[in-house]
């Protein structure tokens, strides 16, 4: 079946430690994106990807980078995790972008920092 | 702006009788699409069913049904039948060119089904 993966599951990391998360779609779709989920809140979203552009939100610290090597994959590098930083991680892909197309989630990466 | 407003932070609902959660939305693009996502304990955002704002009838998948009320701006979510599996988080959202197609979502609604 098509569908984004997102591994690991769960991580842990230490204060100031780099963490690399990965997310991958076998849906071939162009979008793929990544959220910030943190306890009783609704996902916000970080950036995204549409093909190669890279697509920052205004609000998004520094320490968040993103790559997207090829359709396939794309990654999220926190580069010096704090305390604040422990949330859920999840990765979405969809078609071209548009109003009615569907955004479908990986299981997302439950990051604790420590 | 984009806004999605989900006013029940939690519900109740006895298991194998139906339950509406509520949706409300504020924009000003005619071209606007709405989805309703699952979000059990284990985190996953699971996709329900979606609405698109120059869709005639009211969506259906199952037994979700969206009831799309476009003068009212709202987009209530019905589930039928529950099942104790009903049980988790459940999120309203927006996509319209004004957002740069990207998803507004609404703050959640934990619904609880009782046996």
């Amino acid at each position: 079946d098509a569908m984004v993966i997102q591994n690991p599951r769960y991580q842990v990391t230490q204060f100031g430690k780099p963490v690399t998360l990965s997310c991958s779609q076998t849906l071939n779709h162009n979008v793929m994106y990544w959220y910030q989920q943190k306890s009783s809140q609704a996902p916000k979203l970080l950036f995204h990807y549409y093909d190669k552009d890279f697509n920052n939100e205004a609000d998004t610290p520094d320490n968040f980078q993103s790559r997207r090597p090829n359709t396939s994959f794309c990654f999220l590098d926190i580069r010096s995790p704090g305390l604040g930083d422990a949330a859920m991680y999840l990765c979405a892909t969809s078609r071209v972008g548009l109003a009615e197309e569907t955004q479908y989630f990986g299981p997302g990466t439950r990051l604790l920092v420590l | 702006a984009q806004k999605i407003t989900q006013t029940q932070p939690g519900m109740f609902v006895q298991e194998k009788e139906a339950v509406t959660l509520d949706c409300t939305y504020d924009t000003s693009d005619p071209s606007y699409g709405l989805f309703w996502y699952k979000q059990p304990s284990s985190g996953e955002m699971i996709f329900l069913i979606y609405q698109g704002s120059y869709d005639q009838q009211n969506a259906t998948e199952g037994r979700y049904s969206l009831n799309f009320q476009k003068a009212r701006k709202s987009a209530n979510l019905v589930i039928s039948a529950s099942q104790l599996g009903d049980s988790a988080m459940y999120f309203c959202a927006m996509s319209s060119m004004d957002s740069s197609y990207k998803l507004i979502f609404g703050s959640g609604t934990r619904l609880l089904v009782r046996p």
